[in-house]
């Protein structure tokens, strides 16, 4: 079955950096565009970050666009976040989630992970 | 950028209700729009896709209508598992989601 795992989260201080991987099992990984989504603590959800299948192309949000950078190696079924310039308000927790449809991106999203928190705090 | 709103922010219901969610977006998106189910410490759970379409799995007193700006979420006979809280998603223009309604009980 599906299943994607993130890990890398953690309590970090303004300003610094962090990187968040996602393990993706159970589908062929190569075939999907995947994205983050992030959720600040009580709060809605916010899309982060797409890649494409094959990594070509990547889009952000205007929130974390120069400052976020996703990213992914196929033949290690892994997704990341590496996320630098660190404020207080990327606290959240940090999906990924895979998007529904094979090679071409629709930007909406079939199954998710579990996530993993940061907080950015001082 | 497309912004989206939902309405209420909070639903009081008794098991057995029908139930229906509004979210309006500030601009055409067509029917790019999904429905997803949060319960608490879980990850979203796709319900909803293309503003009618019902997600593999789903039980059937789901659906979701709408198009252009206006969209509808409806449960036809609210039941235990469905106290939750639900977020509508545009996918026209990258993505944007709505602030979400929690779905109580009475």
């Amino acid at each position: 079955q599906v299943q994607l795992v993130e890990s890398g989260g953690g309590v970090v201080q303004p300003g610094t950096s962090l990187r968040l991987s996602c393990a993706a099992s159970g589908f062929t990984f190569s075939n999907y565009a995947m994205h983050w989504v992030r959720q600040a603590p009580g709060k809605g959800l916010e899309w982060v970050a797409i890649i494409s299948s094959d990594g070509s192309e990547k889009h952000y949000a205007g929130s974390v666009k120069g400052r976020f950078t996703i990213s992914r190696d196929n033949s290690k079924n892994t997704l990341f976040l590496q996320m630098i310039s660190l404020g207080a308000g990327d606290t959240a927790l940090y999906y990924c989630a895979r998007d529904k449809v094979v090679i071409n991106p629709i930007y909406f999203f079939d199954f998710w992970g579990q996530g993993t928190p940061v907080t950015v705090s001082s | 950028d497309i912004q989206m709103t939902q309405s209420p922010s909070t639903l009081s219901a008794s098991v057995g209700d029908r139930v229906s969610i509004a979210c309006r977006a500030s601009q055409t998106i067509y029917t790019y729009l999904a429905w997803y189910q949060q319960k608490p410490g879980k990850a979203p759970k796709l319900l909803i896709y293309k503003a009618s379409s019902l997600e593999n799995g789903v039980p059937s007193r789901f659906s979701g209508s709408g198009s252009g700006t206006e969209f509808t979420l409806s449960i036809s006979s609210l039941q235990p598992d469905d106290f939750a809280t639900y977020y509508c998603q545009q996918y026209n223009s990258f993505s944007t989601f709505g602030g979400g309604t929690k779905v109580e009980i009475k």
